[in-house]
């Protein structure tokens, strides 16, 4: 399989305050990287689709101004939750799509506090 | 009728048994299918990719029938390590060659010494 990193794995914020997520293709080149979120005992939920060098595609009832994305290099897409609430509480799931196959990160544990 | 729906279990089996999943999914235009496994508080893994002619890896064996949308994923002689979420995950083809998966909420199982 492909191998991608995430980071950190586990952040606890203030509301109101904004957290950067980082997402890297470690051993390929991944043109599109998504962003899902995963509530507790429910199934992942595709937040966006980046892709490098373009705008990240948002999902419906996604707030681009509140999540913003970019995928500035063929190995990272970011993710920054702006003022985060705790609502926003969730684990955050990137994954790289190598040919029609996606391969998950670790995922990142985010608690608003 | 959900894009791609799956039994929720949770399937409580015997080391050593055989077990299978069934999913079935909603559009006929789907292109690609995959099993992923996700372990509590943890990314999904791919497990296998799903193909027309039905596939095979080690204890598991995966089946496409595209008449009935229905994909099934069979696990012979259960290790204890086996207990995972299952996700049935089905590339939803939108048109002009997009891609974008459609997870299911996941068959838990559990198997027991």
């Amino acid at each position: 399989g492909a191998v991608v990193s995430q980071h950190p794995s586990r952040v606890i914020c203030k509301s109101g305050t904004s957290v950067k997520i980082e997402c890297r293709s470690l051993d390929f080149q991944a043109t599109t990287m998504f962003w899902y979120r995963q509530f507790p005992k429910k199934s992942l939920m595709l937040m966006a689709t980046s892709n490098e060098g373009s705008k990240a595609t948002y999902e419906q009832g996604v707030e681009k101004d509140k999540f913003l994305i970019n995928h500035a290099s063929l190995t990272l897409s970011t993710l920054t939750v702006t003022s985060a609430h705790p609502e926003d509480s969730s684990f955050y799931i990137c994954s790289g799509k190598r040919g029609y196959e996606q391969y998950f990160g670790p995922g990142t544990r985010l608690t608003v506090t | 009728r959900k894009e791609v729906e799956q039994d929720p279990g949770p399937f409580n089996v015997p080391e050593g048994a055989t077990v299978a999943f069934n999913c079935t999914y909603s559009n006929s235009a789907s292109q690609s299918f995959f099993w992923y496994r996700q372990d509590c508080r943890k990314e999904p893994k791919l497990l296998m990719s799903v193909y027309s002619s039905g596939n095979e890896d080690g204890r598991f064996t995966a089946q496409l029938n595209r008449a009935s949308q229905y994909i099934s994923l069979l696990i012979r002689d259960s290790k204890l390590s086996d207990s995972a979420t299952y996700l049935c995950v089905v590339n939803k083809d939108s048109g002009a060659g997009s891609y974008q998966l459609t997870f299911g909420k996941g068959t838990k199982l559990s198997v027991i010494p």
